[in-house]
């Protein structure tokens, strides 16, 4: 089955930075690459997905980029606030509608 | 927004009770996951539902674990006898298709097993 790698666990960044938050995954024949931001107490919230026909997506502050060759996939979020402060889970699918894999998490601080 | 039901949002139960968890997809989603999440770890799924149907539950563990959607819309997730291990956040996810279609979550139920 497949198996998603996430790194770093933890990242502090001043507020204004840039964060970068990677994932490997192992099955060439996952298509499709969501990325959920979960709160304290709260279910994870979807916060931008891109599948395996596109290289690059983007909205606003956030963007991902996807790396088939290599089987990894990146998000980026541009002029960090202290509200993006929260646990960011990547994940990869299968076609067919299998079950999603999620990575282990990167819980994200800004410093004001 | 629509948005996924869950309750109750925190469970307190000795081990070897039963509890159970419930869940209410987003209006006409078709598919419905329970996923159960560790602390400090990513959602790992439990059950997918098809309509009423249960299309995957290999990581379901059946002894002690069982989930229905009778009707096809909400859907409840029961264990029975709860271990100390059991406890965790149990989410439900709902998407309008299986395939190729985002996931969106519930709040979460946060089971404690003492």
């Amino acid at each position: 089955g497949e198996n998603v790698e996430q790194h770093p666990s933890t990242l502090s960044v001043q507020e204004g930075d840039s964060a970068v938050i990677k994932c490997t995954y192992s099955d060439s024949a996952s298509n499709y690459f969501p990325w959920y931001k979960q709160e304290l107490g709260k279910g994870p919230q979807l916060i931008i997905d891109i599948r395996s026909n596109v290289g690059e997506k983007k909205d606003q502050r956030i963007a991902v980029t996807l790396n088939k060759t290599a089987k990894h996939f990146s998000l980026h979020i541009t002029e960090t606030q202290p509200e993006d402060s929260a646990v960011y889970f990547c994940a990869a699918r299968l076609p067919g509608g299998s079950a999603m894999r999620f990575g282990a998490g990167t819980r994200l601080t800004v410093k004001p | 927004e629509a948005e996924v039901a869950q309750s109750p949002r925190y469970k307190i139960t000795e081990k070897s009770q039963a509890v159970a968890f419930w869940c209410d997809p987003i209006s006409g989603h078709a598919t419905l996951y329970w996923y159960r999440q560790i602390l400090g770890q990513g959602p790992e799924l439990l059950v997918q539902f098809q309509d009423e149907s249960v299309v995957d539950d290999s990581q379901l563990p059946k002894d002690r674990f069982s989930a229905e959607r009778l009707k096809g819309v909400d859907s409840t997730l029961k264990i029975q006898p709860a271990e100390l291990g059991d406890s965790a956040m149990y989410l439900c996810a709902s998407s309008f298709l299986a395939v190729g279609d985002e996931q969106y979550f519930g709040p979460g139920t946060r089971l404690t097993v003492t």
